[in-house]
């Protein structure tokens, strides 16, 4: 089955103890992202990649790092969460680019993963 | 300015109604426009692609105005099924994918 997963689904922490989110996608999609979502201002895109070795600042990066050594995978890291980064996260991935076509009317459709509830107390 | 805006909502409309939400972006130079699909809090799931010739996929329309920056969705004879939130999502023309806050929609029978 296609899908993306994300790993944990819930987790509550503590301020400053480092965490990993994993990302992982069996569709060989070029495009990986991650995005948080809080009340009132939708998902925000927090990193994103276009291929292995190459990932780019999102609009709120501050705080997260991502690497992506395969292409299947795009891991999360938060180094010292803090209560700011309660949130719910969510990892999604699709072909290069995430892109609509006017003239052929095709497009590239991002694929989410469940989300994770992350709380940092 | 927010680089994508939508009006939060909530709509709360009768089962077989016609609703509307517009969705308006800041950066020209975008091309590319989505409306996902939310319940409650679950993963975005795309509804459709948004083209400069407009697109239908049944009850649902989506129409893009270039000049005055903003894309549309229109759903007729809404169905209790229709309830969630609709997120307006605009590529910012370099990968870079920025989403609107997302519109409540209920239908109510």
């Amino acid at each position: 089955e296609a899908q993306v997963t994300q790993n944990p689904r819930y987790l509550i922490t503590v301020t400053g103890k480092k965490l990993t989110v994993t990302c992982s996608q069996n569709m060989n999609h070029e495009y990986m992202s991650w995005y948080r979502q809080d009340p009132g201002l939708g998902l925000r895109q927090i990193y994103y990649s276009m291929n292995v070795e190459v990932t780019d600042k999102g609009d709120v990066p501050e705080g997260y790092k991502v690497s992506r050594k395969e292409k299947r995978n795009f891991p999360l890291i938060l180094e010292s969460p803090s209560p700011n980064q309660t949130s719910l996260y969510f990892c999604a991935s699709s072909f290069l680019p995430p892109e609509s076509d006017h003239i052929t009317r095709s497009y590239n459709e991002q694929f989410f993963g469940p989300g994770t509830r992350l709380t940092v107390l | 300015r927010k680089e994508v805006e939508q009006d939060p909502g909530p709509f709360n409309v009768p089962e077989g109604a016609t609703v509307a939400f517009n969705c308006t972006y800041s950066n020209s130079a975008s091309q590319s426009f989505f409306w996902y699909r939310q319940d409650c809090r679950k993963e975005p799931k795309l509804l459709m692609s948004v083209y400069s010739s407009g697109n239908e996929d049944g009850r649902f329309t989506a129409q893009l105005n270039r000049a005055s920056q903003y894309i549309s969705l229109l759903i007729r004879d809404s169905k209790l099924s229709d309830s969630a939130t609709y997120l307006c999502v605009v590529n910012m023309n370099n990968n870079d994918m920025r989403f609107g806050a997302g519109t409540r929609l209920t239908v109510k029978p």
